[in-house]
């Protein structure tokens, strides 16, 4: 299995323009998550999915912070419009079922907006 | 009080030195513990899980303490590969929390 795969690796837009990052899970995980990493608040989580369904978005920062999973194997996150302090590295990852089970991440999407 | 909390580090040690450091994390339900392993610029890895009766892998050594809510990772004989960032990880009802991580730097 090639892995969680991320894309863009990195993004450098401009303030107010809109952002997509994408992320296709493993096979077979049914549990996927949005997680945020920067200096300051280290790995925040943003929101999670479990058969497509999102469970939890209170780690959502606000109304222009969207996520999608339309199928199993992709899920998008929207930030619309961007702003300098949404540059952070995003995160995904994926897991199946069982509390003990590990969480597979992607490589990350280096975000920068100026 | 944040969810899970971390020794602020970083453990600058030298190779050979045994190092340790814990966790605290605020949920007593809480349901399983991890610890995760990031190296600069990277994804986080899982490194263990951490059983309630304390377990090890090589070098590693994780304990669960639920009474006093914490969890501690502790490296023997530690390698120049061992730098990195370590992230304690506790999962309430599938929402992984993370902690900020702690730094070792292993010098030669």
């Amino acid at each position: 299995d090639a892995g969680v795969i991320q894309s863009p690796r990195h993004e450098v837009t401009e303030m107010g323009q809109e952002v997509t990052l994408r992320c296709k899970p493993i096979s077979g995980h049914d549990y996927l998550f949005w997680y945020r990493q920067t200096m300051m608040r280290g790995l925040e989580l943003l929101i999670y999915f479990n058969n497509n369904v999102p469970i939890d978005d209170s780690g959502m920062p606000e109304d222009r912070f969207s996520a999608k999973m339309p199928n199993a194997s992709f899920s998008t996150l929207k930030i619309q419009p961007s702003e300098p302090r949404d540059s952070a590295v995003y995160f995904c990852a994926s897991k199946t079922p069982g509390a003990g089970e590990k969480l597979f991440f992607g490589s990350g999407t280096q975000l920068s907006v100026l | 009080r944040k969810e899970v909390e971390q020794d602020p580090g970083p453990f600058n040690v030298p190779e050979g030195a045994t190092v340790a450091f814990n966790c605290t994390y605020s949920n007593s339900a809480s349901q399983s513990f991890f610890w995760y392993r990031q190296d600069c610029r990277k994804e986080p890895k899982l490194l263990m899980s951490v059983y309630s009766s304390g377990n090890e892998d090589g070098r590693f050594t994780a304990q669960l303490n639920r009474a006093s809510q914490y969890i501690s990772l502790l490296i023997r004989d530690s390698k120049l590969s061992d730098s990195a960032t370590y992230l304690c990880v506790v999962n309430d009802d599938y929402k992984l929390s993370f902690g900020a991580g702690t730094t070792v730097t292993v010098r030669a």
